[in-house]
């Protein structure tokens, strides 16, 4: 298995463009979600899905769009890119299920994209 | 006020030290409790998860949660060069789905001095 799997791993973007950040998982997963990781403020949620055609926000996600066609892609889009969303970007993965009681599905981060926006 | 507090460091040990590595917390709904690691320019990897109160142990690493004191620990025994990371607090409360939405403390970042 590989895992998760994020393209690309370094990106420049003028202000005003947009991209899509990929991001891909080969076990399975229900749950994916994208974070954004920036110095003083940890790992930030800006969206999650808990299957194929369910998406939600997150804690900051402005500026971003999501969607969730298969179970093993979760593409983030940027749409116009601004100089607050340099950071770096986080998918991640696990298992979605009603739990049980002490029970914590691992989540699985990718490597990441750094993005700068100039 | 931020929901998780973890103090950034640097903290700088020598080899074989004892780390202990901290995390408060406001919201009396978390009831999971991880320690992430993350290596320079990696993803997060999970190390170590409490489920409500108490102590977990997983060789040289101990999680600790008090509840009662919003309250959490990672203590790292004989620390090795290769302990060297930033280790992340995250939490999450119970929901139907299960484990959306962690809040993620600020990472501490650790250097063992060999």
């Amino acid at each position: 298995n590989a895992g998760v799997t994020q393209t690309p791993k370094f990106q420049v973007l003028k202000t005003g463009q947009s991209m899509t950040l990929q991001c891909a998982q080969d076990m399975n997963h229900e749950y994916m979600s994208w974070y954004r990781q920036d110095p003083g403020m940890g790992l930030r949620l800006i969206h999650y899905s808990v299957g194929a055609g369910i998406t939600d926000q997150g804690e900051v996600p402005n500026g971003y769009n999501v969607s969730r066609s298969t179970t093993e892609d979760f593409p983030l889009r940027l749409l116009s890119a601004a100089p607050s969303q340099t950071s770096v970007y986080f998918c991640a993965s696990s298992y979605s299920g009603r739990l049980n009681e002490g029970y914590q599905e691992t989540q699985y981060f990718g490597p990441g994209t750094r993005l700068l926006v100039l | 006020q931020k929901e998780v507090e973890q103090d950034p460091g640097p903290l700088s040990v020598p080899e074989g030290a004892i780390v202990s590595l901290n995390c408060t917390y406001s919201n009396s709904a978390f009831q999971y409790f991880m320690w992430y690691r993350q290596y320079s320019r990696k993803g997060p990897e999970l190390l170590m998860y409490t489920y409500s109160s108490g102590n977990k142990e997983d060789g040289r690493f101990t999680a600790q949660v008090d509840k009662s004191s919003k309250y959490i620990s990672l203590f790292i025994r004989d620390s090795q060069p290769s302990d060297s990371a930033t280790y992340l607090c995250a939490m999450s409360a119970r929901s139907n789905f299960g484990n959306e939405k962690l809040t993620f403390g600020t990472g501490t970042r650790l250097t063992i001095i060999p």
